[in-house]
């Protein structure tokens, strides 16, 4: 059964980059036709779309975060990454990790735990 | 500020039916499918319902969607303490050329 598992810094110092892992286990992050995104939760609010990337590295990216955000895959390590810079309070979140493609395209149908960042110097 | 709009709360009593709606616009739900996700608290996101009324293996037929027009709704027919949880729709939208989550919706069962 697939998994996935984020990992990465829990505090970032503002104006600086967040980046974060999601590890893979249960199949190839580039076997099949699957979306991997990550989506982002203020404290004490709703879901917000971060962007995906299809396993044959097309990306996609939420207009409002696009010009700092940066989404990639290792497929020797079976992992995709999140980079976002510079970051600001407004950034802290809890991050999940996501993949969609099993069901519908667009609907993610396996999430990681999540992972607390917090912006703050 | 989403543009998919959900109540901010609904409640019930046990075994009662519950609805919830998600209003959108013609770029979003007019276009493309809904999906539905149940947050239960402290715990990440997991897919309800997706393709407008699609449930995956494991989730209980108590769950229901529809579409009709630019809005959806999800129902939990026989409400259970277990479903007290934020719901939230989402949908690909055109215009915005990204995905998009409604405001989301608690649900108290009293």
């Amino acid at each position: 059964q697939l998994q996935l598992q984020e990992s990465g810094p829990g505090l970032v110092k503002p104006s600086e980059t967040l980046s974060l892992t999601c590890t893979v286990s249960g199949d190839s992050i580039s076997s099949s036709n699957y979306y991997w995104g990550w989506i982002r939760q203020p404290p004490g609010k709703g879901l917000e779309w971060i962007g995906n990337i299809f396993y044959s590295g097309s990306t996609y990216y939420n207009p409002s975060l696009k010009s700092r955000v940066t989404i990639s895959v290792d497929t020797s390590k079976n992992q995709f990454s999140l980079q976002l810079s510079p970051v600001t309070a407004a950034d802290t979140a809890v991050y999940y990790c996501a993949m969609s493609g099993y069901y519908s395209p667009y609907a993610m149908d396996v999430w990681g735990q999540g992972t607390t960042v917090t912006v703050s110097s | 500020q989403s543009v998919l709009t959900q109540p901010p709360s609904a409640s019930g009593t046990p075994g009662q039916r519950l609805t919830i709606s998600c209003s959108g616009s013609s770029s979003n739900i007019g276009r493309n499918t809904v999906n539905w996700y149940q947050q239960l608290p402290g715990t990440a996101p997991k897919l309800l319902i997706y393709s407008n009324n699609q449930r995956p293996s494991g989730v209980p037929d108590r769950f229901s969607g529809s579409k009709s027009g630019t809005s959806a709704s999800l129902a939990i027919s026989g409400l259970q303490s277990e479903d007290e949880a934020d719901y939230y729709c989402a949908v690909w939208d055109d215009s915005l050329n990204g995905y998009v989550f409604g405001t989301g919706t608690k649900v108290t069962v009293l």
